[in-house]
């Protein structure tokens, strides 16, 4: 079975620009959340969503936002890019109370 | 408001010896507890998770913690560590309504020394 895959896994963007990034989660699961990794900050939840609704949201600002389609797969844009989000994110699925992270998508701002 | 204290920044220990990393949490209500290990080669990795029952929780790779709900602690330990345990490790409380929106610990860093 395939594990959580996320693309890119490098990106390069300027100050201003907006960016997509997309997680495919484990055949069958239906909840995927994303998670965002700093030096400064560590890891902070991002949001959550199941079966195409967000359940959970984190505490960031509005630029930053996702959606879900019906295969589960997932994207998170983040619009209007300042240097503090450059960033490891980091998404992972849920099968009943076992969760799979991918690899994650290495975002610089430049 | 949660929050998750790890005391420790980075820890040494040698290959054989027993592990314990300290994990503190703030929660006003029954929280969920996880621990999670992050390594180079790995990415991050779910070690183990409380949501109620055991205070001792069985985890992947021989780790175990136990939830303390007096000292507001949830310590993971391992009997004896392995070389290929280094890595980091986070401590992370979560809502009881919803596991997902978790908030993590900074992080411990642990070396192992052949």
């Amino acid at each position: 079975k395939a594990g959580v895959t996320q693309t890119p896994r490098y990106l390069i963007k300027t100050r201003g620009q907006q960016v997509t990034l997309s997680c495919s989660p484990i055949s069958g699961h239906r909840s995927v959340s994303w998670y965002q990794q700093t030096p400064g900050q560590g890891l902070q939840f991002l949001f959550e969503y199941f079966s195409e609704t967000q359940r959970n949201k984190g505490n960031f600002p509005g630029r930053f936002s996702g959606r879900q389609f019906s295969n589960s797969r997932s994207e998170m844009n983040v619009s209007t890019l300042e240097l503090g989000d450059s960033a490891l994110y980091l998404c992972a699925s849920w099968a009943g109370e076992t969760q799979y992270f991918g690899p994650g998508t290495r975002l610089l701002v430049l | 408001a949660q929050s998750v204290t790890q005391p420790d920044i980075h820890i040494t220990v040698s290959e054989g010896a027993s592990l314990e990393l300290r994990c503190n949490y703030s929660y006003g209500a029954t929280p969920y507890l996880f621990w999670y290990v992050q390594s180079p080669g790995q990415g991050l990795q779910l070690l183990l998770k409380y949501f109620s029952g055991d205070t001792l929780v069985q985890g992947i790779k021989g780790f175990e913690a136990e939830f303390k709900r007096s000292q507001s602690s949830f310590n993971l330990r391992k009997p004896s560590v392995h070389w290929s345990d280094a890595a980091e490790y986070f401590c992370a409380v979560g809502a009881e309504t919803s596991y997902d929106k978790v908030i993590f610990g900074p992080g411990t860093s642990l070396s192992v020394i052949p």
